[in-house]
């Protein structure tokens, strides 16, 4: 089975900061790796993914995250914040076998202070 | 190209009465998977539909129930509705079983 730490529910941060999302999985299988975010009241959407490939991947609005394997660990990344970034962000593992359901974390509540 | 669509919007219901929600997928998806996010929590999964089959199943009772469609839309049916059942309802469809594209959802409140 699969399983997804968020190691903070909550981070504050100022406008323009940069930022870092901590995010660590652990799996005795190959997985796929996502990040979604979630505006208030609204359903979530595919921020960035790892497949394969390169480890630094880069998705919308800025953000980027690193695969590290050696340290199951998928942290999101992004240089300067804005307020429009306030959301909740959620990691998520699915394994390369398939037939299992993306397996998601708690979720980190993100708040850009301005 | 037109996204994962959800209805309704909201809803609230009375424990024990019986409620289905609806999913029309993103256009050339065939999966179809629903999730249950409770308030502060990340969403956990309900089960699967691939081709109009139930795919995989989450840690849910049998009263929670699907159907998937030929056009591969899909319906959610909960029974007997608890109080705990109040969440915000998400269907996510893929064309890969691991890409999947979320909904906005549907919020269910039980009283």
């Amino acid at each position: 089975a699969q399983s997804v730490t968020q190691l903070d529910s909550q981070v504050p941060v100022f406008e323009e900061a940069p930022v870092e999302l901590r995010c660590n999985y652990s799996s005795s299988v190959s997985v796929y790796l996502f990040w979604y975010v979630q505006y208030p009241n609204q359903g979530l959407q595919l921020l960035l993914k790892y497949l394969s490939g390169s480890t630094l991947v880069k998705g919308i609005n800025g953000f980027e995250a690193e695969f590290n394997k050696s340290q199951t660990s998928f942290h999101l990344r992004k240089p300067s914040v804005h307020i429009s970034d306030t959301a909740e962000y959620f990691c998520a593992v699915i394994p390369h076998s398939g037939n299992t359901p993306l397996v998601f974390g708690k979720g980190t509540r993100l708040s850009v202070i301005a | 190209e037109t996204g994962v669509t959800q209805s309704p919007t909201h809803l609230i219901k009375t424990r024990g009465q019986q409620v289905t929600l609806r999913c029309s997928s993103q256009s050339g998806h065939n999966t179809v998977s629903w999730y249950q996010q409770a308030l502060g929590q990340g969403p956990q999964f309900i089960f699967q539909y691939y081709r109009e089959e139930e795919n995989g199943r989450g840690n849910f009772p049998p009263r929670f129930s699907g159907l998937q469609f030929p056009n591969y839309s899909s319906e959610l049916n909960v029974n007997a509705l608890e109080l705990d059942d109040s969440a915000l309802y998400l269907c996510a469809s893929s064309r890969d079983y691991y890409e999947q594209y979320f909904g906005p959802g549907t919020r269910l409140t039980v009283t």
